[in-house]
Order: C-alpha cells, then sequence, then structure tokens
C-alpha cells in the first residue's frame, strides 16, 4: 500500500455539487497538507493540520473546507464546486526527518 | 518578490548531458533545502535535502546550496530518458513548533534520447 492514498483519483463534477476528496496515511507522521497544483501557479497550500486538533488556513482556503478524522485521515471538502475549481490536488504528510511525502493526486474537473 | 523563484522552463537536452536546475530565493530563514521530482500525473516525490551551504552528491545527482548568495541548484549527470519530469525545489524553516515548505513552480525538463 501506498504511504499516502487519495480517492478518487479522478472526478467530474458539476457546478454547485460538495465533493470531498479523502487522504489517508501510513507514514505516522502528524502534519498533513492539502495542495492544489495548476499549470504555471506550482503548488499551492489549501489548508493544513499538525494534529488532529489543530486546522489553518493555507494561502487559498476559500471556497473549501477540511476536516481531520484521524491522525491518519484528512479529507477535504469543496462545498459548491465552480469550474476555476478545477485542478491537480494532492494530500501530503511530513516530518522534519522525511520532508514531505505526497500521495498521487486526485484530477478534479467540475463543469 | 515572491519568497521562491524557480526558472518553468521548459528545458530539453540530448542524452548524457549534464542538467543545471536552479532557484532563488528572498527569505534567510530558510534552513532546509530539498529538491522535488514529479512525473506526470504522479506526486512529488523526494530527490535530495540538504541543511546547509555547500554541495550534497547522491549518485548522479548534485544539490548545491549557497546560503550568502540565497540560490540552490540541482545538477544531474549524465542525463537519461528516465529524468524527463519537473522538478521543483522547496525550502522551509521550523519555528514555534511549525515545519512548513514552499516550493517553486518547477521546471520541466525533458531528455531527449
Amino acid at each position: 500500500d501506498a504511504d499516502v492514498t487519495q480517492t478518487p483519483r479522478n472526478r467530474i463534477t458539476k457546478t454547485g455539487k460538495r465533493i470531498m476528496l479523502e487522504c489517508s496515511q501510513t507514514k505516522g507522521h502528524d502534519r498533513m497538507y492539502w495542495y492544489r497544483q495548476d499549470p504555471g501557479l506550482g503548488l499551492r497550500l489549501i489548508y493544513y493540520s499538525f494534529d488532529v486538533k489543530d486546522i489553518n488556513k493555507g494561502e487559498i482556503s476559500d471556497g473549501y473546507s477540511v476536516s481531520r478524522q484521524a491522525q491518519a485521515k484528512f479529507s477535504l471538502s469543496l462545498e459548491s464546486a465552480i469550474p476555476n475549481q478545477t485542478a491537480l490536488y494532492f494530500c501530503a504528510t511530513s516530518d522534519l526527518a522525511d520532508g514531505y511525502t505526497f500521495g498521487s493526486g486526485t484530477r478534479l474537473t467540475v463543469v | 518578490q515572491k519568497e521562491v523563484e524557480q526558472d518553468p522552463g521548459p528545458l530539453s537536452v540530448p542524452e548524457g548531458a549534464i542538467v543545471s536546475l536552479n532557484c532563488t530565493y528572498s527569505n534567510s530563514a530558510f534552513q532546509y533545502f530539498m529538491w522535488y521530482r514529479q512525473y506526470s500525473r504522479k506526486g512529488p516525490e523526494l530527490l535530495m535535502y540538504t541543511y546547509s551551504s555547500g554541495n550534497k552528491e547522491d549518485g548522479r545527482f548534485t544539490a548545491q546550496v549557497d546560503k550568502s548568495s540565497k540560490y540552490i541548484s540541482l545538477f544531474i549527470r549524465d542525463s537519461q530518458p528516465s529524468d524527463s519530469a519537473t522538478y521543483l525545489c522547496a525550502l522551509g524553516y521550523s519555528g514555534a513548533g511549525s515545519y512548513q515548505l514552499t516550493f517553486g513552480k518547477g521546471t520541466k525538463l525533458s531528455v531527449i534520447p
């Protein structure tokens, strides 16, 4: 099994729909992150969590929410999806020794 | 000025060439310097990780950090088609219990057989 697992891998959804992206990890890391990646814009941080009780906004949190259900699980929700949220989404975990470990990504298309 | 600047390329080189990828940064507080490699449709994976100025080698890869010039480089010797990917620099610092990376936008590299 991968260290960081994201589901689904691909998703097409309609404008206005609520969608949840899920992430689970087996690294045992406390810190987890959600990024989106767009061509020419690189990785942009949406939310991060340093432990189950700690949730922080990143640089582009508007339109997104997160839930840290357990040390190993961190989900990202789009309450009402819009087309400019079409992107590649990555979950990552980290500790100081290992750096960041990324999942394989979720390719989300909002039509 | 952005905290981390990275030339987006694309960069195309023949097989066997030496490749130089670079990032500049403005925040002197950065303590950790990393390079990630991202293949198409995959997540970034850690390639090199260094804490200090100077060079660090791992096989065909050398990471170089010059803190005085706020400049980091990744050199790839004897480049192979399998090195074709996007390379992202990442810089970080820890403080007040936090640790977070700032990523460059990535340079897309193609190694032509």
